[in-house]
């Protein structure tokens, strides 16, 4: 069974450009959660979504980013325009329901290097 | 709302000794588990152990137990028999009971030196 997979696992783009990050969860996992991890910090809550739906997007910026759990494919977070305060690690993370005893099982990441 | 806190930003311990990492939070909530993640330089995020709040024991993993005092909102993790590879960033995380409200909160993590 592969683990939550990530791609890509190094962006690279240029002030203004668009960035679209990959998450392919477990099988069997619907819900997906999307973390960002800026240097020397921890991770910081993004968006919680389930399938076709956004649960909970508290942490997200309100300007550029967006985020989207198809029915079918995976789960794309979208940042438009990026800025150099967008580097980062960019962490998915895949359970299989909400909540309660079950476990957030982390992707590799990706890091995104704005120029 | 939540918080986790980590105030160790570094600590180092010896190839076979013991080391307990501190991590305090805050929160209104009587139910929530509380984890500790390791993040190697791979930078992959590992769960070493995790506590369910209305356990009073303390949970254990091998080499890895905590100490959780649910009064004081402390959280430590004792690494025993300390290895080479334990070496690494540790982070505090803490997730609400309640199925509304599934993320994680983190602490900004404290990096492990391990001494030969």
């Amino acid at each position: 069974n592969a683990g939550v997979m990530q791609n890509p696992r190094h962006l690279v783009r240029r002030r203004g450009q668009e960035a679209r990050l990959r998450c392919s969860p477990m099988k069997g996992h619907s819900h997906v959660y999307w973390y960002r991890q800026l240097p020397e910090e921890g991770l910081k809550f993004m968006v919680y979504l389930q399938k076709e739906n956004i649960i909970d997007e508290s942490g997200m910026p309100k300007e550029r980013f967006s985020a989207e759990f198809p029915k079918e494919g995976p789960s794309i977070l979208r940042i438009q325009q990026v800025v150099r305060g967008d580097s980062a690690a960019y962490f998915c993370a895949s359970s299989p329901s909400r909540g309660g005893d079950n476990e957030q099982f982390f992707g590799p990441g990706t890091r995104l290097t704005v120029l | 709302a939540q918080t986790v806190t980590q105030s160790q930003p570094e600590m180092s311990v010896q190839e076979a000794e013991t080391v307990t990492l501190s991590c305090t939070y805050d929160t209104s909530e009587s139910d929530y588990y509380l984890f500790w993640y390791k993040q190697p330089p791979s930078r992959q995020m590992i769960l070493v152990i995790r506590q369910e709040a209305y356990k009073q024991q303390n949970a254990t993993e091998n080499r890895f137990s905590v100490n959780f005092q649910k009064a004081a909102k402390s959280f430590s993790l004792k690494i025993s028999d300390s290895q080479l590879g334990d070496a690494a960033m540790y982070f505090c995380a803490y997730r609400s009971f309640s199925g509304a409200n599934s993320k994680l909160t983190f602490g900004k993590g404290i990096t492990l030196s391990v001494r030969p």
